[in-house]
């Protein structure tokens, strides 16, 4: 089943205490990003990448770190979390071949949804 | 980068009602723009979408139509049901020397009433 998986599901953590949610996608997707939910906010883009070892900002990248050192996993890594970075992430994977028949719809993640105290 | 605002962020409809949630985008760079469904407590998931040389595209109780001159695309759900009450999300993929980005709107809360 075509599927991206993200881990933890919910995390409660401290200020200051350093934390990674996992992304893995089964697709052999080349495009993968993540974005912060938060109310009347929408989606907002962290990073994304193109593919193995090309990461980008997007447009709230402050307080973030990712990596991409294998095609199926893009991990966000929160090195010293801040109560402002409380939200629900979501992880999602898309093929980059927009102008061919094949799909290009985003596969979203479950979602993390984070708090920090 | 791209820039996508989306109107309304609320809207409730009696249940047979049509439903119109409009978005616009701000460069005109962008080709591909896809609508997704957010049910409570649920992954977004896409419903429809539209790229950049085509005028309107239709599935079932659904159509997107793209007006490329005015930077605006709508999303239009025909005969609404109780079900179709979700957060929409419109996006807008800009692609530009070998990269892209996908920017979405702020969602619109749709409420079916029965």
């Amino acid at each position: 089943e075509a599927q991206v998986t993200q881990n933890p599901r919910y995390l409660i953590t401290v200020t200051g205490k350093k934390l990674t949610v996992t992304c893995s996608q089964n697709m052999n997707h080349e495009y993968m990003s993540w974005y912060r939910q938060d109310p009347g906010l929408g989606l907002r883009q962290i990073y994304y990448s193109m593919n193995v070892e090309v990461t980008d900002k997007g447009d709230v990248p402050e307080g973030y770190k990712v990596s991409r050192k294998e095609k199926r996993n893009f991990p966000l890594i929160l090195e010293s979390p801040s109560p402002n970075q409380t939200s629900l992430y979501f992880c999602a994977s898309s093929s980059d071949r927009i102008w061919t028949d094949r799909n290009t719809e985003a596969f979203f993640g479950q979602g993390t949804r984070l708090t920090v105290v | 980068g791209e820039n996508v605002e989306q109107h309304p962020s609320t809207l409730s409809v009696q249940e047979g009602d049509s439903a119109v949630i409009k978005c616009t985008y701000s460069d005109s760079a962008s080709n591909y723009f896809p609508w997704y469904k957010q049910e409570l407590g649920k992954r977004p998931q896409l419903i429809i979408d539209i790229r950049s040389n085509v005028g309107e595209k239709k599935d079932q109780r659904i159509a997107v139509t793209l007006n490329k001159t005015a930077k605006h695309f709508s999303l239009h759900i025909t005969e609404t049901q109780p079900e179709d009450s979700a957060v929409y999300f419109c996006a807008a993929r800009l692609w530009r020397a070998g990269s892209y980005q996908l920017t979405f709107g702020k969602g619109t809360k749709l409420s079916v009433i029965p």
